[in-house]
Order: C-alpha cells, then structure tokens, then sequence
C-alpha cells in the first residue's frame, strides 16, 4: 500500500508562472490536507478537503492560491502568478473517514523554488 | 484546541532514553494527545497518540498523567537517526480533523 504521493518533488518556476502541486492520498483515505512550511519556519495549515468540497481553507492565502479534490485523480494545490515568497516546501497528507482519534499520513512533499 | 508547551531543544546521548515533555494544561475531556516528529526536509511523521492512558508502539511510548495536563514522549533507546523535530499536539474529535502544529522540540541525539 503506497504512501501519499507527491508530485513533483522539486519545482523550480520563474515569477509570473504557475505551479500545480498534486497529491494522491493514501488508498481508502478520503481527506487531504495541504500545508506549507516556508524555509526555517514551521508547518502551516493551509486547506483541507474531501472529494469535490473544500471543507477548511483558513489558512490559504486569499490571491493566487486554489486547491481542489475532484471525483477522479488526485488533489491539486495550484498557485497562479508565483513570487519569490511562495518558494516553500509543501505537504499534503491525508487520512480516512473521520472516526474519532485523527492520525495524518504526510507525503515527502514537493519543493517550490521560484526564481 | 488546547495550546501545547515544549521546550525548543533537547539533547540526548545516543543509546539513552530520550523523554520529550509537552504541557497541555487547557486539554478538555475529549481532546487526544498526538506526537509527530520531522527529520530534517522529510514529511511528518506520525509516532503515537492517546487519550487518556498510557500508550506503547514500536517506535516510543506515550505517558499521560492523570490529570492529562501534561504528557511524556519517551524514545526508549534513542539513535542518530532520531534527531528531529518533535511536535506535541492536542487535537480533540470534533469540527473537522486539521492538526496545528507549533515550534516543536528539537532533538539533537549525539555520540
């Protein structure tokens, strides 16, 4: 049974470009989550989602970035018109139904460096 | 949540047990106790988690008190590769299953 997948794991764009993150939860698992950890500092929430239903995105920033969970495929973290300040490392993780006791299974992340 | 309390680093000879504490005075009846921890440029990963009891896997143990306001990550025999960020955290069961993360303890295991 494979881990979260991410992909890629390192992405390098220039100011002005787009940058598409994906994640593939583990499988059976229904809910992903997105955090970004910036260089030195710690891990920040940025949204959680169910398929199709953005249920958590108080930590996205309000411009630029977006995240979705289709039916089919994995979950994408798409950030528009990257700055040098989006250069992170970002982690998805994922876990099943919601049942009680919460246990988040993270991918190795994917690193951005925008230039 | 409850807000978690750890000291920002630790160091631990290679071979001994390494005891990581977290104070979480503010916990509330139906809030568990989780433990990650980050090697350097990985993804977290989880180690433990418990409610009220204490708590043993393969990787470390887990002690609550009794009156669940404070907690013990123990690392029974620690490594080189045990060096890492540990993070505390108090999570209850309702309102969705994000996790917050705070600065964490770092854990230098040395020689």
């Amino acid at each position: 049974n494979a881990g979260v997948m991410q992909n890629p794991r390192h992405l390098v764009r220039r100011r002005g470009q787009e940058a598409r993150l994906r994640c593939s939860p583990m499988k059976g698992h229904s809910h992903v989550y997105w955090y970004r950890q910036l260089p030195e500092e710690g891990l920040k929430f940025m949204v959680y989602l169910q398929k199709e239903n953005i249920i958590d995105e108080s930590g996205m920033p309000k411009e630029r970035f977006s995240a979705e969970f289709p039916k089919e495929g994995p979950s994408i973290l798409r950030i528009q018109q990257v700055v040098r300040g989006d250069s992170a490392a970002y982690f998805c993780a994922s876990s099943p139904e919601f049942s009680g006791a919460n246990v988040l299974t993270f991918g190795a992340g994917s690193r951005l460096t925008v230039l | 949540d409850a807000k978690t309390t750890q000291p920002t680093s630790m160091d631990c000879a290679e071979g001994r047990a390494a005891n990581l504490p977290c104070n979480h005075s503010t916990i509330s009846g139906n809030e568990y106790v989780y433990w990650y921890r980050q090697i350097h440029s990985q993804g977290p990963q989880y180690i433990i988690h418990g409610l009220k009891n204490n708590e043993t896997n393969e990787m470390a143990s887990l002690i609550i008190t009794e009156d669940r306001k404070s907690s013990t990550l123990i690392l029974p025999h620690a490594t080189l590769r045990d060096t890492a960020v540990y993070y505390c955290i108090v999570r209850g069961t309702g309102g969705g299953n994000k996790l917050t993360f705070g600065t964490g303890t770092q854990l230098k295991v040395e020689l």
